[in-house]
């Protein structure tokens, strides 16, 4: 079965800092592996995909995530946090090849201090 | 491009009592999510369609959970009797196909508390 785990459920950065949120996933087949925000009364938006073409996936705002098959870990990150990427970052798993259906992770909050 | 829409953004409802959640997906999108986010929980899909058909309702309680998409385009969730482990957030999300890697927008929700 698919499933993610997130490491953090509260991460605190300081503004102008490297953010790191872990996420771990188990997948019965190689997967695509998705990042989504959260802010506060939005929608979700899609931050970056993994669909196997690149391990290293740039996504919008200056985030990154890296697929590690070995570790199976889809850590997503950033070199200097922004006040505006405070918000609740989920990352995301399909759960079948042929459905639509996604399993999302717990979450993480990112506090961002000035 | 106009994004997912829903209505009411808020509800706030007693116990025993009904409500219903209206979505439109985005244009063109043949595929329509709904999911139920509890607070501090990430999203949890209830029910997905295809066109006007069912793909999976496997999580959907349907003692008292139901939902239509009845011309394939706005989909309306409805929940009878409502209870208290209820209360959350109800996203609706759209993707212009069902595979699994296809990337869903969502809209930004409607947050019921039933009381």
């Amino acid at each position: 079965a698919q499933s993610v785990t997130q490491l953090d459920s509260h991460v605190s950065v300081s503004e102008g800092t490297p953010v790191l949120l872990r996420c771990n996933y188990s997948s019965s087949y190689s997967p695509s592996l998705f990042w989504y925000v959260q802010h506060p009364n939005k929608g979700l938006q899609l931050l970056l995909k993994y669909t196997s073409a690149a391990t290293l996936v740039k996504g919008i705002n200056g985030f990154e995530a890296e697929f590690k098959k070995s570790e199976t870990s889809f850590h997503l990150t950033k070199p200097s946090a922004h006040m505006s990427d405070a918000a609740e970052y989920f990352c995301v798993v399909p759960g079948s090849s042929n459905t639509g259906k996604l399993i999302f992770g717990q979450g993480t909050t990112l506090q961002v201090k000035p | 491009e106009a994004g997912v829409a829903q209505s009411p953004r808020y509800k706030i409802i007693e116990k025993r009592q009904s409500v219903a959640f209206w979505c439109n997906p985005i244009s063109g999108h043949a595929t329509l999510y709904w999911y139920q986010q509890i607070l501090g929980q990430g999203p949890k899909l209830l029910i997905q369609f295809q066109n006007n058909g069912v793909v999976d309702d496997s999580q959907l309680p349907k003692d008292r959970f139901s939902a239509e998409r009845l011309k394939g385009v706005d989909s309306t969730l409805k929940i009878q009797p409502a209870k208290l482990e209820d209360s959350a957030v109800y996203l609706c999300a759209s993707s212009s196909t069902s595979g699994g890697g296809n990337e869903q927008f969502f809209g930004p929700g409607t947050r019921l508390t039933v009381l």
